[in-house]
């Protein structure tokens, strides 16, 4: 089976502070994303990328940076958090098939997010 | 710019009932993908079912289905016999051809009442 981990379930920061959110998957899969979650909003993609070093802007990626040094980990940067940041994030995973065929994205469990 | 609508927010039924969620949809790809993900309380975002827009059948899966209807970009789940286990947050998403992330609807929170 694919897993996913994220390194925290909850986490509390406050205003102004630098947020490291690390994810890790162990499937050796090229493309991972990260997506933030937020009531009545569904997720929301922020970056994504589709091998190490390499990295794409999704809809809302305002605010953070991310970083892919290894094909397996995929970390989310809120280089000084704010209040608005405070939400549900979620990072995943997926193979990219050569043969055209639709993968499946594998989620991880979740980081809630509360910046005071 | 791709665009996922969920219209039901919640919706509330009986055990071994049978419920189907809505899902429209607007892409301007020719080649795309739609899934509904399961989210059930404080646990993993999981896949229900998915869909390649090029096959005309509808997918499948157990006591989920889907009623793809292409021209008029609607993609809705029916889970027949419904369960208890059933009660989560409902997603449809849809991404294009490439390996490019997912757009969410707003999500339907389903709730299986005994």
């Amino acid at each position: 089976d694919v897993k996913v981990t994220q390194s925290s379930r909850y986490l509390v920061k406050r205003t102004g502070e630098k947020v490291f959110l690390e994810c890790v998957q162990d499937m050796d899969h090229e493309n991972m994303f990260w997506y933030r979650q937020d009531p009545g909003l569904g997720l929301r993609l922020i970056y994504f990328s589709y091998d190490v070093k390499m990295k794409e802007k999704g809809d809302i990626p305002e605010g953070y940076s991310v970083s892919r040094e290894k094909k397996e980990r995929f970390s989310l940067i809120l280089e000084s958090a704010s209040t608005n940041q405070t939400s549900m994030y979620l990072c995943a995973s997926m193979i990219l098939l050569r043969s055209g065929r639709v993968d499946t994205q594998y989620f991880g469990p979740g980081t809630r997010l509360t910046v005071l | 710019a791709q665009t996922v609508t969920q219209s039901q927010p919640e919706m509330s039924v009986q055990e071994a009932e049978t419920v189907t969620l809505s899902c429209t949809y607007d892409t301007s790809e020719s080649n795309y993908y739609l899934f509904w993900y399961k989210q059930p309380p404080s646990r993993q975002m999981i896949l229900v079912i998915r869909q390649e827009a090029y096959k005309q059948q509808n997918a499948t899966e157990n006591r989920f289905s889907v009623n793809f209807q292409k021209a008029a970009k609607s993609f809705s789940l029916k889970i027949s016999d419904s369960q208890l286990g059933d009660t989560a947050m409902y997603f449809c998403a849809l991404r294009g051809g490439g390996a490019d992330g997912l757009t969410f609807g707003k999500g339907t929170h389903l709730i299986i009442q005994p």
